[in-house]
């Protein structure tokens, strides 16, 4: 079945800093691929996705590719900000089209603190 | 833009009674999808529905039902709540086809069972 890992957190970084979050994945046939994330107290926010390989995701400064030859989808961002301050769940559906979009598998969530 | 809104935000309920979370898709949105996350837990899949039909199943207990009516809303029902249902219910909405690629989540209902 498909499955999403996410690097363990909690992450905690200076402002400014640079953020890598790892994820990986395994799924059969040809995934889309999303970062949500989820602020205190908050619903899930989709912050960038990718349909198909070497596609580039991008939003708020957040970057993140999908690599299939890695099957990876790391998030990246280069200089956070206390507001970044939050929990990231990678997450797959199982491809284009139909209701595929919203059965997504998600990761475990990565909380994500920045201090002044 | 419309969101996804359910309703309602809070709830709490006593073991063994009943409850019943709404769930509003963003207009034209065909597609409802449940979940539910427990604390510190990444969101399960649990039911989604296209078209008032159920299209996929996940990790729903026999204790819980939904369905989606004709103007597209949904409702999940939960009965013999169990102290380990406390957990936020999300909804989200998409539309069916390669007319979208995402989809919208609701800010989600905690429910607490007592």
């Amino acid at each position: 079945g498909n499955s999403v890992t996410q690097m363990e957190g909690p992450v905690t970084l200076s402002e400014e800093a640079f953020l890598t979050i790892n994820c990986t994945y395994t799924a059969t046939g040809y995934p889309s691929l999303f970062w949500y994330v989820q602020y205190p107290g908050e619903g899930l926010q989709l912050l960038l996705k990718a349909t198909k390989a070497d596609d580039k995701g991008s939003n708020k400064g957040f970057e993140a590719t999908y690599r299939k030859e890695t099957t990876s989808f790391h998030l990246e961002k280069g200089s956070v900000q206390v507001s970044d301050s939050a929990v990231y769940f990678c997450a797959l559906s199982r491809g284009a089209g139909g209701t595929s979009y919203g059965k997504l598998t998600f990761g475990q969530g990565t909380i994500l603190t920045v201090h002044p | 833009a419309a969101g996804v809104i359910q309703s309602p935000r809070h709830l709490i309920k006593e073991k063994r009674e009943t409850a019943t979370l709404k769930c509003y898709p963003i207009p034209r949105h065909d597609t409802v999808y449940w979940y539910q996350q427990g604390p510190g837990q990444d969101p399960q899949f649990l039911i989604s529905f296209y078209e008032k039909m159920q299209s996929d199943k996940g990790s729903i207990p026999d204790r819980f039902s939904a369905q989606q009516f004709s103007d597209y809303h949904s409702e999940l029902n939960m009965s013999s709540l169990e102290l380990g249902d406390s957990a936020l219910y999300f909804c989200a909405s998409s539309l069916y086809g390669t007319g979208g690629t995402e989809a919208f989540f609701g800010q989600g209902t905690r429910l607490t069972v007592v």
